[in-house]
């Protein structure tokens, strides 16, 4: 099965208020995870990604906290605005190798003006 | 730069139909995966090509071929179509000799398979 999976499947917020999409993760030994967005009628692009030797990485207006000990990870972006609506994943890599990925059901996330 | 393309954009078939689907990599790219997204799911790997043969796999039936060609791009092929096969087909294209992250996958924005 899988093993990330997603808290909410569907946050909305007010433009200009901070998000916060969590994730839950069931393998102690993964190492390398990845958050995407899926804007409707598009693929998934590629937003941050965050190893297990870090516990915090940031990007542009985007944050990715890990928690290694309770086995989630959480995406937060900062005043969110309304081209951020989207379908937010995370991702790992499968055992097989780090090119190929099991994503996670999705959270929607719905930015009104 | 072109990045991923696939094509058809939509199609419907009927139950029992082969269907064949293709995707273009990004420049420069290989290596070439194939994903289903189910509504409302998370996208599921389907298989990855790489100099020209099958090199991973996911848990898909053998229904489910695919082909690379020497220029890289690469077809999925789905024998005996099922309404479950109703999908949003993706591919992802990468550069096997300097992966380092997901950062350098590149998507394309997919084929929606309508079964009916």
């Amino acid at each position: 099965g899988e093993s990330v999976g997603l808290h909410l499947p569907t946050l909305s917020v007010q433009e200009g208020d901070n998000s916060i999409i969590n994730c839950a993760y069931s393998n102690s030994a993964s190492d390398y995870f990845i958050w995407y967005k899926q804007e409707s009628g598009k693929g998934p692009q590629f937003i941050i990604d965050i190893r297990s030797n870090m516990d915090k990485r940031q990007g542009q207006r985007v944050t990715v906290l890990l928690n290694k000990t309770v086995k989630h990870l959480s995406l937060q972006i900062a005043a969110t605005q309304p081209g951020d609506s989207a379908v937010y994943f995370c991702a790992e890599p499968r055992p097989s190798g780090y090119s190929t990925l099991t994503f996670g059901k999705g959270t929607m996330l719905l930015v009104s003006p | 730069d072109a990045g991923v393309t696939q094509s058809p954009t939509h199609l419907i078939k009927t139950r029992g139909q082969q269907v064949t689907l293709r995707c273009s990599p990004k420049s420069g790219h290989d290596t070439v995966s194939w994903y289903q997204q189910a509504l409302g799911q998370g996208p599921q790997f389907i298989f990855q090509y790489y100099e020209e043969e099958e090199r991973q796999r996911g848990n898909f039936p053998d229904r489910f071929s695919g082909h690379q060609f020497p220029n890289y791009s690469s077809e999925l092929n789905v024998n005996a179509l099922l309404l479950g096969d109703s999908a949003l087909y993706l591919c992802a294209s990468s550069r096997t000799s300097s992966y380092s992250g997901a950062n350098v996958l590149t998507f394309g924005a997919g084929s929606r398979l309508t079964v009916l």
